[in-house]
């Protein structure tokens, strides 16, 4: 599986909207770009998934530049309750299974 | 609807114990995965079974192990526990749909057992 890069830690206030950043600069063509969340001692939440085209959900909007190697998660009003680790995963085509990597902590603050 | 549920929530071992954890998955799913995550650390994958089989493993001994019933639901059994097994435990299930790439194949996820090893 592509490896994933994402922030360590954000800042986001709320109301306002939230871009999380993930470079997946060796991403196949096959490939899943995931995200998921974790508010903490929670199990991971699904929030969105796309292969080329930007997609958007009641959740959130994923942008994925034509090259494929970078994508933005979008939360466009964040509240408190989107305080939570955000992981970023490429998921290979034929396996059905994560690699979660270390994720970007989002701190919205009032 | 059911999401998927884990059982304990809770447990505390000593170190050489056995334990097994309980997972039921989110009804009409029929594939389950198991991850350990350390504190601090992301999910790893421990394996996955569908149709009664574990199809997938992750970089684990084979303390662990598992088995899933004819209901989906599943068991994680680890052995001879070490004071590095603590960590919480989290299933997650999916639907494997006939003709559909396996990366399309969203899982959700339980709450987690938190396992203390002592």
């Amino acid at each position: 599986d592509a490896k994933t890069t994402q922030p360590t830690s954000m800042d986001c206030a709320e109301g306002r909207a939230a871009n999380l950043p993930c470079n997946h600069s060796t991403i196949s063509g096959n490939e899943y770009v995931y995200w998921y969340r974790q508010i903490h001692s929670q199990g991971p939440q699904y929030i969105i998934h796309g292969l080329k085209n930007n997609e958007t959900n009641e959740m959130a909007s994923l942008i994925i530049t034509e090259d494929r190697k970078s994508s933005t998660l979008i939360l466009p009003h964040a509240t408190l309750r989107d305080t939570a680790v955000y992981y970023c995963i490429v998921k290979a085509h034929n396996f059905n299974k994560f690699y979660f990597g270390s994720g970007t902590k989002l701190n919205v603050k009032p | 609807d059911a999401g998927v549920t884990q059982s304990p929530t809770h447990l505390i071992k000593t170190r050489g114990q056995q334990v097994t954890l309980r997972c039921s998955p989110k009804s009409g799913h029929d594939t389950v995965s198991w991850y350990q995550q350390a504190l601090g650390q992301g999910p790893q994958f421990i394996f996955q079974y569908y149709e009664e089989e574990e199809r997938q493993r992750g970089n684990f001994p084979d303390r662990f192990s598992g088995h899933q019933f004819p209901n989906y639901s599943s068991e994680l059994n680890v052995n001879a526990l070490l004071l590095g097994d603590s960590a919480l435990y989290l299933c997650a299930s999916s639907l494997v749909v006939a003709g559909e790439a396996l990366a399309k194949n969203i899982q959700y996820f339980g709450a987690g057992t938190r396992l203390s090893v002592l």
